[in-house]
């Protein structure tokens, strides 16, 4: 099945302590993106990828990383999490011809 | 002006009616717009895209596009319960960024 997948679906961590999202896609999909989704502002862009290598910064990338070392894997990395960070978090893949995204299940963050 | 913009609702709509979701976009966006539906804690779902002007249908779902007057409209047709979700209007800026709009809370009563 095509899919983009995420991992963890829940996390609670405390602040400073450095996480992993995960996220996978089996489609051989270039572009990869990172999206939060906030209520009242919306989903936003975090980081975004064209192709292995290949990473640039969205609208809110301040406090994340991300690295594309492989063409179906790009995870988000918060080096010292904060609790403005508490959101929801989707990850998105693309095919360079097709141009709507299709997005994993999501990671709900929590910072205490 | 936002990129993209969308009254947040809610919209509530009988059952069998036709449900009207519009979204108005600036210039600062491309010419390719997007339909997404979203129930309450799960990921957005792609249910239409369009790229040129005019009507593009699929089964009870009709996008609409009118670039002159920066306009995309999401039309569902024989409302069922199961299409309450926020929808969300989403437009490509660049090659790889979605822009979305804040989503519209749709509900079909019986």
């Amino acid at each position: 099945e095509a899919q983009v997948t995420q991992n963890p679906r829940y996390l609670i961590t405390v602040t400073g302590k450095k996480l992993t999202v995960t996220c996978s896609q089996n489609m051989n999909h270039e572009y990869m993106s990172w999206y939060r989704q906030d209520p009242g502002l919306g989903l936003r862009q975090i980081y975004y990828s064209m192709n292995v290598e290949v990473t640039d910064k969205g609208d809110v990338p301040e406090g994340y990383k991300v690295s594309r070392k492989e063409k179906r894997n790009f995870p988000l990395i918060l080096e010292s999490p904060s609790p403005n960070q508490t959101s929801l978090y989707f990850c998105a893949s693309r095919d360079r011809a097709e141009k709507g995204y299709t997005f994993g299940s999501g990671t709900r963050l929590t910072v205490v | 002006q936002k990129e993209v913009e969308q009254n947040s609702g809610p919209l509530s709509v009988p059952e069998g009616a036709i449900a009207s979701l519009n979204c108005t976009y600036s210039d600062r966006v491309s010419q390719s717009f997007f339909w997404y539906r979203q129930y309450s804690g799960k990921s957005p779902e792609l249910i239409m895209s369009i790229y040129s002007n005019g009507d593009k249908e699929d089964g009870r779902f009709t996008a609409q596009l009118n670039k002159a007057s920066q306009y995309v409209s999401l039309l569902i047709r024989d409302s069922q319960p199961s299409d309450s979700a926020t929808y969300l209007c989403a437009a490509l800026q660049g090659a790889q960024k979605l822009v979305f709009g804040q989503g519209t809370r749709l509900t079909i009563n019986p």
